[in-house]
């Protein structure tokens, strides 16, 4: 089984632009999480989705940030517009699920943003 | 506040015996993970302890105390493929997942 993809796994931009990162949970999966990785600041949930309802959007940063899940098999975060302090690693993590998870999380690769 | 405690960084010997520590004060509780990061890579799921005491798994072992809100992961016959950061995570009552900061483990021939 394939497991979470995400893409793109880089992206550079200039500030002020649009980002938008993709993912694709493991089939199956009730729960999606999409999470910002720094040195300074670790890993940061930002949201989650529960059967693509977002559930706790409490860490989203501020209105530049923005999620969507249309279906069961793919979300996107955008960033609009983008500074140079939204420069992380950008985490999408999926887990099975019924009205609770059990907090074992599969991750995918990342998609890595710098902006200049 | 919900709080996660482990060392920033660790050093250890090939072949040796290391224990990472995390202290966690959260709003009730529904168990303690524990997660491999290697470097620009993403974290992989390592342990879940919900019951006190010790789960071994391999060279892996993970040991919890509910009691004293305290938990560590024992990593046996140290590889140099173990340099790692190891994440530790719990859950509170309402199912949300407290990260720490992770500990980066660097193993020295």
């Amino acid at each position: 089984d394939a497991g979470v993809i995400q893409s793109p796994r880089h992206e550079v931009t200039e500030m002020g632009q649009e980002v938008t990162l993709r993912c694709k949970p493991i089939s199956g999966h009730d729960y999606l999480f999409w999470y910002r990785q720094t040195m300074m600041r670790g890993l940061e949930l930002l949201i989650y989705f529960n059967n693509n309802v977002p559930i706790d959007d409490s860490g989203m940063p501020e209105d530049r940030f923005s999620a969507k899940m249309p279906n069961a098999s793919f979300s996107t975060l955008k960033i609009q517009p983008s500074e140079p302090r939204d420069s992380a690693v950008y985490f999408c993590a999926s887990t099975p699920g019924g009205e609770v998870y059990t907090g074992e999380l599969f991750f995918g690769e990342g998609s890595r943003l710098t902006v200049l | 506040g919900q709080n996660i405690d482990q060392p920033t960084e660790m050093t250890a010997t090939e072949g040796a015996i290391v224990q990472i520590n995390c202290t966690y004060q959260t709003s009730g509780f529904n168990g303690l993970f524990w997660y491999q990061q290697h470097a620009g890579e993403a974290p992989t799921f390592l342990s879940y302890n919900v019951l006190d005491g010790l789960e071994e798994k391999g060279r892996f072992s993970s040991f919890l105390s509910r009691s004293k809100g305290y938990s560590y992961l024992l990593l046996k016959e140290l590889q140099m493929k173990d340099s790692a950061s190891y994440l530790c995570a719990a859950l509170d009552s309402n199912y949300q997942l407290i990260w720490g900061a992770g500990t980066k483990l660097i193993i020295k021939p």
